[in-house]
């Protein structure tokens, strides 16, 4: 399978900064990008989405900014809070020949937030 | 609400015995997905469905094993062939036919005594 890198594992930020945290991807048919945020002990939860005919997309208090050319996606989560505290994934959706869709999933950058 | 439930929360085994996890959405999702999470990991995934009464091998399928009697349903077996199972069990859901995200679980935990 495609493998769905994060440049980083662990990010400290202070609370009110902004962060930013990095993935990359291999695959250049991959469509379809998503962030999912994981607190200790639960199911990941989705935060924003991006398909491949867009650059950037613009959620409350969260961006994701996509670059095809270097096959980058990012996250930025702006004045960052405690409860951001969490792993964050991405992952890629590449549609294979049957349709089903698939998730090729990042290991997932642990973001903890400085009171 | 619509939504995926996972249970139980906790569950531990014994060596050698067999267990099942439950997973039950209804959002009238076609396809399901069983993935394990060890600390400090992502996600690797063991089986999926599309559909009523078929299922795929994902990439650590051995010692696990699964059913789609029912659109709603996708239980997880973890059967005692599977040597190291304590680990954090995730299903998720999705529709078919549009690149789509996945609605997850909030997990089992499952620890071998």
């Amino acid at each position: 399978g495609e493998s769905v890198g994060l440049h980083l594992p662990t990010l400290s930020v202070q609370e009110g900064d902004n962060s930013i945290i990095n993935c990359a991807y291999s695959n250049s048919a991959s469509d379809y990008f998503i962030w999912y945020k994981q607190e200790s002990g639960k199911g990941p939860q989705f935060i924003i989405d991006i398909r491949s005919n867009m650059d950037k997309r613009q959620g409350q208090r969260v961006t994701v900014l996509l670059n095809k050319t270097v096959k980058h996606l990012s996250l930025q989560i702006a004045a960052t809070q405690p409860g951001d505290s969490a792993v964050y994934f991405c992952a890629e959706n590449i549609a294979i020949q049957t349709g089903a869709n698939n998730l090729f999933f990042g290991t997932g950058t642990r973001l903890t937030v400085i009171p | 609400d619509g939504g995926i439930t996972q249970s139980p929360k906790y569950l531990f085994r014994k060596e050698g015995q067999n267990v099942t996890l439950s997973c039950e959405q209804n959002l009238n999702h076609d396809a399901m997905y069983w993935y394990r999470q060890d600390p400090g990991q992502g996600l690797r995934l063991i089986y999926y469905s599309q559909i009523v009464n078929d299922f795929q091998k994902g990439d650590i399928a051995e010692g696990y094993s699964v059913s789609r009697e029912k659109k709603e349903s996708f239980p997880l077996t973890v059967t005692s062939a599977q040597k190291n199972p304590t680990a954090f069990y995730l299903c998720a859901s999705t529709t078919i036919g549009v690149s789509y995200g996945y609605t997850f679980g909030s997990g089992t935990r499952l620890t071998v005594v």
